[in-house]
């Protein structure tokens, strides 16, 4: 079973327009989500988190919005930049769980920003 | 580079061979992490370490499979008698315990088994 999902394989923008990465999550006890970035042949690379208790982070360009009631969250970029194309990966944890840094990962949105 | 760094990079090995892979964590981390990533696919955890305990593993784990991290600093994981379905990208990631989300990530593992 698919606990954290990004149903859009992949997303193409202009550059300096907004980008916007959806994320899903059926698992309730998730209380902490993370996006990663991810060049082709490196590890990825953390990004920005969210906490519950929280609905928006922001840092830089970067902004991550939670939608608890909808289990929803989104990742905007702007400007987006053609050094933003990575793949991107939403993930959650239960922090206050025994499983606390287990991260369950979704498939990951293709982000491509021509110039 | 004080990175998390992973050995090796490429391994292709025939079917019903032993395969060990190395991680080394960024120094001062005492939590490790195995993951295993497939195409099209996001990592999946496969289990975690706090110095050299093993704390959890998953049922994608199977007894083919074994982890180690003697003294708390690198890890081996050692797949025996490979499958074909174990052909992936082998993520090693590394945390302190008291900001264990935040996980840092080595390059992986790619593994193809022939």
């Amino acid at each position: 079973d698919q606990q954290v999902k990004q149903n859009s394989p992949s997303l193409s923008v202009q550059e300096g327009r907004i980008s916007i990465l959806n994320c899903d999550y059926t698992n309730s006890m998730f209380d902490y989500f993370l996006w990663y970035k991810k060049y082709p042949a490196e590890g990825p690379t953390f990004l920005i988190s969210i906490s519950s208790i929280k609905d928006k982070n922001e840092d830089g360009r970067f902004t991550v919005f939670l939608n608890k009631s909808a289990k929803h969250l989104s990742l905007h970029i702007v400007p987006s930049q053609p050094g933003d194309s990575a793949v991107y990966f939403c993930a959650a944890t239960n922090a206050g769980g025994t499983s606390y840094g287990k991260l369950t990962f979704g498939q990951g949105t293709i982000l491509t920003v021509h110039p | 580079d004080t990175g998390v760094s992973q050995d090796p990079r490429h391994k292709i090995t025939k079917r019903g061979q032993n395969v060990t892979f190395r991680c080394d964590p960024i120094s001062e981390h005492n939590r490790l992490y195995w993951y295993r990533q497939t195409l099209g696919q996001g990592p999946e955890f496969l289990t975690y370490f706090q110095n050299e305990a093993q704390l959890e593993k998953s049922r994608l784990l199977s007894d083919r499979f074994s982890a180690e991290r003697p003294k708390g600093s690198f890890s081996t994981l050692e797949i025996q008698r490979t499958e074909q379905g174990d052909s992936a990208m082998y993520l090693c990631a590394s945390s302190l315990v008291q900001n264990q989300e935040t996980q840092y990530f080595g390059p992986g593992t790619r593994l193809l088994v022939l």
